[in-house]
């Protein structure tokens, strides 16, 4: 079946600009979450949905990201006033659940602040 | 809150051999610990994972052991094949409640032919 999909795959902005991020889970995944991958470095958790309860945002880095997730389904990531600090591969995934079952990844968005 | 150290950063070893990599973690109420492998341009993919109440996984070639004493765990993989080269992250997620896995820093492992 269609595993997690992330739109787009590359993104290249102006320091200043906005950017949206989206994350397609799996069908079904009550689950989701964002982790930022900066290079040669783990994954730093940035925000948890979990089905209709409040989101845990307290990974997100400063007030200029934000996230939803409409419908229980899709989400997206806005990084407002992009900062070349936030350049990094964003990654999503989802779960059945919660975190302790497998968490899918999807590919990512590799974004460049110039 | 959780903090997870991985060790080595990059380990190269001949096709045929093992390679092992161990994780320390901080916070003795972790109960789940799972092995990811990310291959370039791809999302982390779950290969392995343990819970507190057991101390040692296999999975055809991949093994992982927990000691929860000493509060690490060790990814083991035996007969290594160049399709193993990847980069391999480590995690734990704590009991308190806490949806967050927190992971290591990664370990690059390149297999040589």
């Amino acid at each position: 079946g269609a595993g997690v999909s992330q739109s787009p795959s590359n993104k290249v902005t102006e320091k200043g600009k906005d950017v949206e991020l989206r994350c397609d889970p799996i069908s079904g995944h009550t689950a989701l979450y964002w982790y930022r991958q900066s290079l040669g470095q783990g994954l730093e958790f940035l925000i948890y949905f979990q089905g209709n309860s409040a989101p845990d945002k307290s990974g997100l880095p400063s007030d200029r990201f934000s996230a939803e997730r409409t419908g229980g389904s899709v989400s997206t990531l806005t990084i407002q006033r992009t900062q070349q600090e936030d350049s990094a591969v964003y990654l999503c995934a989802s779960s059945l659940a919660g975190s302790t079952d497998t968490q899918y990844f999807g590919p990512g968005t590799r974004l460049t602040v110039l | 809150g959780e903090n997870v150290e991985q060790h080595p950063s990059t380990l190269s070893v001949q096709e045929g051999d093992s390679a092992v990599i161990k994780c320390t973690y901080s916070d003795s109420a972790s109960n789940y610990f799972p092995w990811y492998k990310q291959e370039l341009g791809k999302g982390p993919q779950l290969i392995i994972d343990i819970r507190s109440n057991v101390g040692e996984k296999k999975d055809q070639r991949i093994a992982v052991t927990l000691n929860k004493t000493a509060k690490h765990f060790s990814l083991h993989i035996t007969e290594t094949q160049p399709e193993d080269s990847a980069v391999y992250f480590c995690a734990a997620l704590d009991d308190f409640g806490n949806e967050k896995l927190t992971f290591g820093t990664g370990t690059r492992l390149t297999i040589i032919p």
